[in-house]
């Protein structure tokens, strides 16, 4: 089944305490994406990825780290966690520039005490 | 500042009525614009796109660039269509900027 996994799908956590957030496609996509959804403000974008090594920021990228060493992989890292990253978080990938249609993951609801 | 405006925020209409979802966009140029809908515990998935100038679950989207709009209309609102509705407009880089969404409720 052609999917976007993201893991953990819960997580409570402290300031500080180094966190990272998977993220997985198996549809063999280029472009993956993080967004971040908080009541009022809709989605924002957070870092994208157009394909392995190349990553860039979107909207709100202070305070986390991407990388794509692997074309199904697109990991979120929060290095220093804080209570202003609490949030749902969502993972997208589409197949390319040409085919834009984004596919989504489950979410991620993140707490930062 | 490129945006995607959706004025409101919660949307109630009564089963059978029209619905419109308002979204206005401020980009320059030949927009890519999508509908993007949220159902209840379950993930973002695309409704509809303005390329393809399609109709998903009997809602439609025209692209007006004179008010450079997007509404998203259905003739009918169903029970089932309660969920939260996004526009999102793509830009030339690939990044994909949604507007703050539109809860609707349909009621009974």
């Amino acid at each position: 089944e052609a999917q976007v996994t993201q893991n953990p799908r819960y997580l409570i956590t402290v300031t500080g305490k180094k966190l990272t957030v998977t993220c997985s496609q198996n549809m063999n996509h280029e472009y993956m994406s993080w967004y971040r959804q908080d009541p009022g403000l809709g989605l924002r974008q957070i870092y994208y990825s157009m394909n392995v090594e190349v990553t860039d920021k979107g909207d709100v990228p202070e305070g986390y780290k991407v990388s794509r060493k692997e074309k199904r992989n697109f990991p979120l890292i929060l290095e220093s966690p804080s209570p202003n990253q609490t949030s749902l978080y969502f993972c997208a990938s589409s197949f390319s520039l040409l085919r834009p249609q984004q596919y989504f993951g489950p979410g991620t609801r993140l707490t930062v005490t | 500042a490129q945006r995607v405006t959706q004025p409101e925020k919660l949307l109630s209409v009564f089963k059978g009525a029209p619905v419109e979802l308002k979204c206005n966009y401020s980009y320059s140029g030949s927009p890519e614009l999508f509908w993007y809908v949220q159902y209840s515990r379950q993930r973002l998935q695309l409704l509809l796109r303005h390329i393809s100038r399609e109709s998903i679950k009997g809602f439609t989207a025209d692209l007006n660039k004179g008010e450079t709009s997007f509404h998203l209309k259905k003739p009918f609102a169903q029970e089932e269509d309660s969920a939260m509705y996004y526009c999102a407009h793509l830009n030339a880089g690939n990044m994909l900027t949604f507007g703050g969404g539109t809860r609707l409720m349909v009621k009974p």
